[in-house]
């Protein structure tokens, strides 16, 4: 059974700040990884999707990367806001023959930006 | 493109009642839907995934006689929580995508609050 697991569960930096967030998945046999931000109460809003046979994923200041092989993902904010502050989630999806393709969530990195 | 939306954004209701959440694709057709279910500060947890026009696929655990799931069109599935109970308050989030493939990506609703009193 895959498990995805999220370090820091919570983040607190001053403004400005350069940070990493963490996910590692036990079962490498993914077939894409996927970061998403959810604000209190909200749902969930895609950042980076990236496909198992890729490394790494760019969107403005959000830089994802996969390392399939040791079950880990990072994800890179440069030059961080106040509006960044939110819940950030990995989730890993499976391959169809071994669970339905699903999405298994880790429990998030909840992230505070201090202005 | 790709919206999903979710009604009603909050709900309260009475212990023992019955309360219809509805998702809906907005702008495609939706062959796979999925209700996860997410408490304060934790992950969020499928409960069921449906595909149009067949029964939903339970998770371990999640009562099916409880969570009562319909996909009965293209862009438009509900869950019913039946005979609810304070535990069943929770945040519910439903997903949906184009396809069964898993090529196809899940784009997820706003979330549904439900606070049984």
């Amino acid at each position: 059974k895959q498990e995805v697991t999220q370090i820091p569960a919570a983040l607190s930096v001053p403004e400005g700040e350069n940070l990493v967030l963490n996910c590692s998945f036990t079962d490498s046999a993914i077939y894409n990884l996927q970061w998403f931000r959810q604000d209190p109460g909200k749902g969930l809003t895609s950042l980076l999707l990236i496909q198992s046979s890729q490394r790494e994923q760019t969107s403005g200041r959000l830089n994802a990367s996969l390392d399939k092989s040791s079950g880990r993902s990072t994800l890179y904010i440069a030059a961080s806001q106040p509006g960044d502050s939110a819940t950030y989630l990995c989730a890993v999806k499976q391959g169809e023959e071994t669970s339905g393709s699903r999405l298994t969530f880790g429990e998030g990195t909840q992230l505070t930006v201090n202005p | 493109g790709a919206v999903v939306s979710q009604h009603p954004s909050r709900v309260i209701c009475k212990s023992g009642t019955s309360v219809k959440i509805e998702c809906r694709s907005l702008d495609f057709q939706a062959t796979t839907m999925f209700w996860y279910r997410q408490f304060p500060k934790q992950s969020l947890m499928l409960m069921a995934t449906s595909n149009e026009g067949s029964k939903a696929t339970y998770e371990q655990g999640v009562e099916k006689d409880k969570f009562l799931i319909n996909h009965a069109s293209l862009t438009l599935s509900t869950l019913t929580v039946t005979s609810a109970h304070p535990e069943d308050s929770s945040f519910y989030i439903c997903s949906a995508r184009m396809g069964h493939s898993q090529t196809y990506e899940q784009y997820f609703g706003p979330g549904t609050r439900l606070t049984v009193t």
